[in-house]
């Protein structure tokens, strides 16, 4: 069964810095689909940015972009400018291409405070 | 469209009572899926529907949980008899087709079972 690692439980940064949250992932599988959700206290979750794992080419959303390092099964989520606005919990999250499991899968989750 | 909808948002209850959570997907979507969310055990899939029908039962914790979607527009989650451990956040998500495509959650429902 597929994993996914969240190894940061909580993470700071300056308002206007950049931060990096990491998520590594264990597959056998070589077609999948990889989404970072925001949760900020409202519960609502949003779906922040997501990558197919055939592509090389890493996803960028306006200030939030990943590093896919498919090998390393690595998925690192880059904030950059941080906004008070971004202070959530941050889950990474797995979903397999093949066998016809739509199941995703989350990790425990990043919890992400911005300071003024 | 108003997004997935839940209710109630929070709830209330004695062990041993039957609990219904409801919710209704974007219109459109072919696909429902239920999540618990707990501190200890993170954002779990419960099941989830294609099509009105139930594919993916696994995650269901035990029989007291069971979970129907009469029609595409409405789901209910139940609980019966609710347990101090079945205390969580439920959230409600769907899409309109999968793979790749976003699952739209709805605010959740918390239930508190005293």
């Amino acid at each position: 069964a597929q994993t996914v690692t969240q190894s940061q439980p909580e993470m700071s940064v300056q308002e206007a810095e950049t931060v990096t949250l990491s998520c590594t992932y264990d597959t056998s599988e070589s077609d999948y689909y990889l989404f970072w959700y925001k949760q900020p206290p409202s519960r609502q979750m949003i779906l922040v940015i997501r990558q197919e794992a055939y592509k090389q080419q890493n996803a960028t959303e306006n200030r939030f972009s990943v590093n896919f390092q498919k090998a390393a099964k690595s998925f690192s989520l880059k904030i950059s400018d941080s906004q008070l606005g971004d202070a959530a919990m941050y889950f990474c999250a797995y979903r397999s291409a093949t066998g016809g499991s739509e199941k995703l899968v989350f990790g425990k989750g990043t919890k992400l405070t911005v300071n003024p | 469209d108003a997004g997935v909808i839940q209710s109630p948002r929070h709830e209330v209850t004695e062990m041993g009572q039957e609990v219904t959570l409801r919710c209704k997907p974007i219109s459109g979507h072919d696909y429902l899926f239920w999540y618990r969310q707990t501190m200890m055990r993170g954002l779990e899939l419960l099941i989830y529907f294609n099509n009105n029908v139930p594919i993916d039962d696994s995650g269901m914790p035990e029989d007291r949980f069971s979970a129907k979607m009469p029609n595409a527009s409405f789901s209910t989650l139940k609980i019966q008899p609710s347990e101090p451990r079945d205390s969580a956040v439920y959230f409600c998500a769907s899409s309109l087709i999968l793979g790749y495509s976003e699952q739209y959650f709805g605010p959740g429902t918390r239930l508190t079972v005293t």
